[in-house]
Formats: structure tokens, sequence, C-alpha cells
């Protein structure tokens, strides 16, 4: 079945650091691949989604790529604030509506 | 305009006990699906509904079962309450299924706690 596994957090950065959360997958077929966010007491937001194999999706400063080649959706942001801290989730989209998700990432930026 | 919306946003109930969720999609949104997250753990797929209709189940147990009315706003029922269920359970909506480009939007979830 599908499956996604991302890195285990939390991931504790200084504010301009750069960012990277990896992301790989299991699937039949090219799903669709997302990264959800969800900020301190609430719900997920989709963060940039790509749709086929190298696709860039991007979206607040934050870009990430499908790579068939790797199975992978890593999660980069060239330099993070305070405010970006978060968890992250890497997601496929399978039959239907059906969305896998990883655990999560959490993501500490600090002054 | 209003974004998905859940209720209750707290509920605490005790082992054997029956408990009823509900969502209200996005004005215009068809489809609900509900996912349940464990502490610590991402959201896993329980069901999707279309036009009323049942177009995708997770693997969970007979003992969760959902329905979606004609204004599209949808109820989730989990029967005989485990302990294992305590989790937040979260309603997402979109316009149409089966295609993935339709963005899924998520509500704030239900806190649910078993005793």
């Amino acid at each position: 079945g599908n499956s996604v596994t991302q890195m285990e957090g939390p991931v504790t950065l200084s504010e301009e650091a750069f960012l990277t959360i990896n992301c790989t997958y299991t699937a039949t077929g090219y799903p669709s691949l997302f990264w959800y966010v969800q900020y301190p007491g609430e719900g997920l937001q989709l963060l940039l989604k790509a749709t086929k194999a190298d696709d860039k999706g991007s979206n607040k400063g934050f870009e990430a790529t499908y790579r068939k080649e790797t199975t992978s959706f890593h999660l980069e942001k060239g330099s993070v604030q305070v405010s970006d801290s978060a968890v992250y989730f890497c997601a496929l989209g399978g039959g239907g509506n059906k969305l896998t998700f990883g655990t999560g990432t959490q993501l500490k930026v600090e002054l | 305009d209003a974004g998905v919306t859940q209720s209750p946003t707290h509920l605490i109930k005790t082992r054997g006990q029956h408990v009823t969720l509900r969502c209200s999609p996005i004005s215009g949104h068809k489809s609900v699906s509900w996912y349940q997250q464990v502490l610590g753990q991402g959201p896993q797929f329980i069901f999707q509904y279309y036009e009323k209709e049942e177009r995708g189940r997770g693997n969970f147990p007979d003992r969760f079962s959902a329905r979606q009315f004609p204004n599209y706003s949808s109820e989730l029922n989990v029967n005989a309450l485990l302990l294992g269920d305590s989790a937040l359970y979260l309603c997402a909506s979109s316009l149409g299924t089966g295609d993935l480009r339709n963005e899924q939007f998520f509500g704030p979830g239900t806190r649910l706690t078993v005793l």
C-alpha cells in the first residue's frame, strides 16, 4: 500500500537558517504529493503541492520538487522565520480524495 | 466566507459509550472526508463521502460509521468507544472527488478523550 516516510523531529533552527525536511514515499502509479502545515492550535493547511514528476511546488518561500527517480518530495526554505514554527506533514494522494500522511516533523525556529 | 466547521471542539467520553461528531463543509463543496490524528502521528484516513455516497473507507473497524446529509454536512459516529479512540478527528471538504488538484480544506478538528 501507499506510505510516506519523513524525517523525525523536532528540528530546531536559528532564524534565517536553511531548512530541509526529507520526505520519501512508496506508492503504485504516480500520485500527487503535498506538504501540509499545522500551526499550534490550528487545523491543517495546504502549503504546496505537485501533481506529476519534476513538478516544483512553491508557496511562502517553501519549495519541494517531485522526484520520481528517488521517490522523494523534500521540503526546503532558504531562510526560516520564527513564524514558520509548526508541524509539517508530507502526504500523497490515493484513490478518491484519500490522503496518506507521514508522521509529521516539528520545526522550531529560534531568534 | 466560513471555512470548514466542526462540532464540538472538545469531548470527553468513557469507554463503551457512543459519540457523534459533526462537520459542515465550505459552501459549494460536495465532498467530505474524515481523518483520525492520534497525538504525535499523522492523520489517518477514515471515510470519504461525495454526494451522500461513501466513496472511500480506511482501515478502521465497523464501530466507525459516517453519513452525509443533503446539505453536504456530515456526521462521524463511533460506537463502543475504546481508550485508543482518543484522538483529534479532522474533517476536510473539497469541491469534488477523484481529482486531487481539488484542494482539500481541513477544519480545526474535534478533540475526543476517552476515559
